[in-house]
């Protein structure tokens, strides 16, 4: 029963260039959201997603940031035109969202850093 | 808005102790709590959930209590190992379609 799967694990962009972040989520769980963590700084939510819908985008940049969940294959967010600001750990957790219990198994997450 | 402390400050103990962390929320009121594990490099790993209705629950050496009147839910490590060091982070939630927030989490050094 593999866990939750996020590629690449490291990602070194330029400045201006786009990055993608890939997050399998387990089997059987249909609920995915995507955090954000600086060095020593919590886990800032950043999206709620289940298949082809967006739940919740309260914590995304309403720029250059976006996010899928597409029907078929992985959840993917995207940074558009990257900024040195944009380095952090990017973690990606998934749910059962089952009555009262969705607690989240989380992904090795990808270190993006903004060169 | 909804507010969720942790204790910002490391917190050491000597192994074979008892280490207690505590969460606190405000402008919230929980279905439920979560509290997770996170190591340095990481993705945080669930640990315990527990519901409005039950006041403690335990797995192994871990309790975690939850008072809705004082809005506040301890977490216990008894006969703490220098492998439970670890940043632990606490999760209200509300359940169904709602995001999950997490607070800042306490990084705990059990000392040998």
């Amino acid at each position: 029963n593999a866990g939750v799967m996020q590629n690449p694990r490291h990602l070194v962009r330029r400045r201006g260039q786009e990055a993608r972040l890939r997050c399998s989520p387990m089997k059987g769980h249909s609920h995915v959201y995507w955090y954000r963590q600086l060095p020593e700084e919590g886990l800032k939510f950043m999206v709620y997603l289940q298949k082809e819908n967006i739940i919740d985008e309260s914590g995304m940049p309403k720029e250059r940031f976006s996010a899928e969940f597409p029907k078929e294959g992985p959840s993917i967010l995207r940074i558009q035109q990257v900024v040195r600001g944009d380095s952090a750990a990017y973690f990606c957790a998934s749910s059962p969202l089952v009555y009262q219990r969705d607690e989240q198994y989380f992904g090795p997450g990808t270190r993006l850093t903004v060169t | 808005s909804q507010k969720i402390e942790q204790n910002s400050e490391a917190l050491n103990i000597q192994e074979g102790k008892t280490a207690t962390l505590t969460c606190n929320y405000t402008n919230y009121s929980p279905a439920y709590l979560q509290w997770y594990r996170q190591d340095p490099g990481r993705g945080p790993v669930f640990l315990l959930l527990i519901r409005e209705n039950e006041k403690e629950k335990r797995k192994e050496r871990l309790k975690v209590t939850f008072d809705t009147t004082l809005k506040q839910s301890l977490f216990h490590i008894t006969a703490s190992q220098p492998a439970d060091s670890a940043t632990y982070l606490c999760a209200p939630s509300s359940g169904g379609y709602q995001k999950v927030t997490f607070g800042t989490g306490t990084k705990l050094q059990v000392i040998p």
